[in-house]
């Protein structure tokens, strides 16, 4: 089966523009989250879907991130307007079943905010 | 609040050798601990995992109890390979929040 996939492998804007984040994940995958590791620091959880519903997005920095998951397949994450604290590397995971369950990560996307 | 603690290094070891990676956890609650595994160029993938109180995780000679009287859940492996230099991430779920709690990365490098 096709992992979790995500799109683009790496961005580079410039502060102030808007970029969108995607992932795809593992099909049939009812969960999807985000995490995002900043260069030095932990990665750290940003949020959580149930299908297209938003479960917990108590990890979600500020009012310009903005996700969605329209129909619970594909999920997209917006920042607008990019600053510079945003660069780093952005992970979606998947998972099916209860909360225990594993998570399944995409190889992430780098975001390098000039 | 929700917390992990594991060496950063790099820690360089020779093919062969025994390994272990600390790992201690601060969670409210009874959490599902989870070793990852980051190979260069690629994306995280699970490694083990243990979900209560004495259980071991196991998976390619990697080992890992969930320790609940120290909140420990340590990474062991007895004969190290070239092929294992990687970031290992400790992790768990629980503790009220929905994503994994992340330590922040031990860097491991294997020398033949």
């Amino acid at each position: 089966e096709a992992g979790v996939t995500q799109f683009p492998s790496h961005s580079v804007i410039e502060k102030g523009q808007t970029v969108t984040l995607r992932c795809d994940p593992i099909s049939g995958h009812d969960n999807l989250y985000w995490y995002r590791r900043v260069m030095g620091k932990e990665i750290k959880f940003l949020l959580h879907f149930v299908k297209e519903s938003k479960q917990d997005e108590s990890g979600m920095p500020n009012n310009r991130f903005l996700a969605e998951r329209t129909g619970g397949t594909y999920s997209t994450l917006k920042v607008q307007p990019a600053e510079l604290e945003d660069s780093g590397v952005y992970f979606c995971a998947s998972s099916q079943g209860g909360q225990k369950m594993p998570q399944h990560f995409g190889d992430g996307t780098r975001l390098s905010i000039l | 609040g929700n917390s992990v603690t594991q060496m950063e290094g790099p820690v360089t070891l020779s093919e062969e050798a025994f390994l272990t990676i600390n790992c201690t956890y601060t969670a409210t609650g009874y959490p599902s601990l989870f070793w990852y595994v980051q190979y260069p160029g690629e994306g995280l993938q699970l490694l083990l995992k243990a979900t209560k109180a004495d259980d071991k995780g196991s998976n390619k000679g990697f080992e890992a109890t969930y320790r609940k009287e120290t909140t420990s859940f340590h990474l062991e492996k007895g004969s190290v390979q070239v092929s294992d230099s990687a970031v290992y991430f400790c992790a768990f779920i629980g503790g009220g929040a929905d994503g994994l709690t992340f330590g922040k990365g031990t860097h491991l490098i294997i020398q033949p």
